[in-house]
């Protein structure tokens, strides 16, 4: 199994500004995934970061709005850029172990901007 | 990616079993049928997974049909702990593919 932790657990933030989000994992991983889950809604894959490598990001996400970092296997951060008040969501970061394998998910981080 | 399609809600007694249905007539060869659930303020996390034949865990059953085109997971006895939204996916299963969420079934357990 896998253990991710999220900082912050929550935020409120000014329009205009940006947050970065971190995801430790506590075993080493070759793909995390950042997903979005806005007010009462399902979560919406923002992008997967592999360690080495530019992150892909899904329709409708860019690297300038969310940059991310993958600096080793047991890390990655998601930036929230340049927020406004539709970035308010919760955002979470997920991984697979390798192989066949269930997906872990950290508690995620409530973004409210202002 | 094949889609699923699920009840937006369901209510159930405590202590009764549930039956969750999922639809998926587009399923691939393939495509593995996960079941994850996301309780209240917390994340995801999986509850069970199958291919063809009708599984059991701890947490829950899954029995999916012959032709794979619907599956059901089954809570042999709804805690008010199960409350939750249950999200069926279909998924290839290798470590590259990421999970694709639908609006999933949101679980009412009445005491």
């Amino acid at each position: 199994s896998a253990v991710i932790s999220q900082k912050p657990s929550r935020d409120i933030c000014q329009r205009g500004t940006s947050l970065t989000i971190q995801c430790q994992v506590d075993s080493q991983v070759t793909m995390m995934f950042w997903y979005r889950q806005q007010p009462g809604q399902s979560l919406t894959l923002i992008a997967t970061a592999n360690q080495g490598s530019e992150a892909t990001y899904e329709s409708g996400f860019v690297i300038d709005k969310f940059p991310i970092s993958r600096p080793n296997l047991t890390f990655s951060t998601l930036t929230v850029s340049n927020m406004s008040p539709e970035d308010s969501s919760i955002y979470l970061c997920s991984v697979k172990l390798g192989g066949w394998t269930e997906a872990f998910f950290g508690q995620g981080t409530r973004l409210t901007v202002v | 990616d094949a889609k699923t399609t699920q009840p937006n809600s369901m209510e159930s007694n405590e202590e009764e079993p549930v039956h969750l249905p999922c639809n998926h007539s587009t399923i691939s060869g393939t495509d593995y049928i996960h079941w994850y659930r996301q309780l209240p303020s917390q994340g995801p996390e999986y509850v069970i997974h199958g291919l063809t034949s009708n599984v059991n865990n701890r947490m829950a059953s899954l029995a999916i049909a012959e032709d794979r085109k619907s599956s059901t997971l089954i809570l042999h006895r709804a805690t008010l702990r199960d409350a939750a939204v249950y999200y069926c996916i279909l998924n290839k299963g290798n470590a590259g593919n990421m999970l694709t969420f639908g609006g999933g079934t949101r679980l009412m357990v009445k005491p």
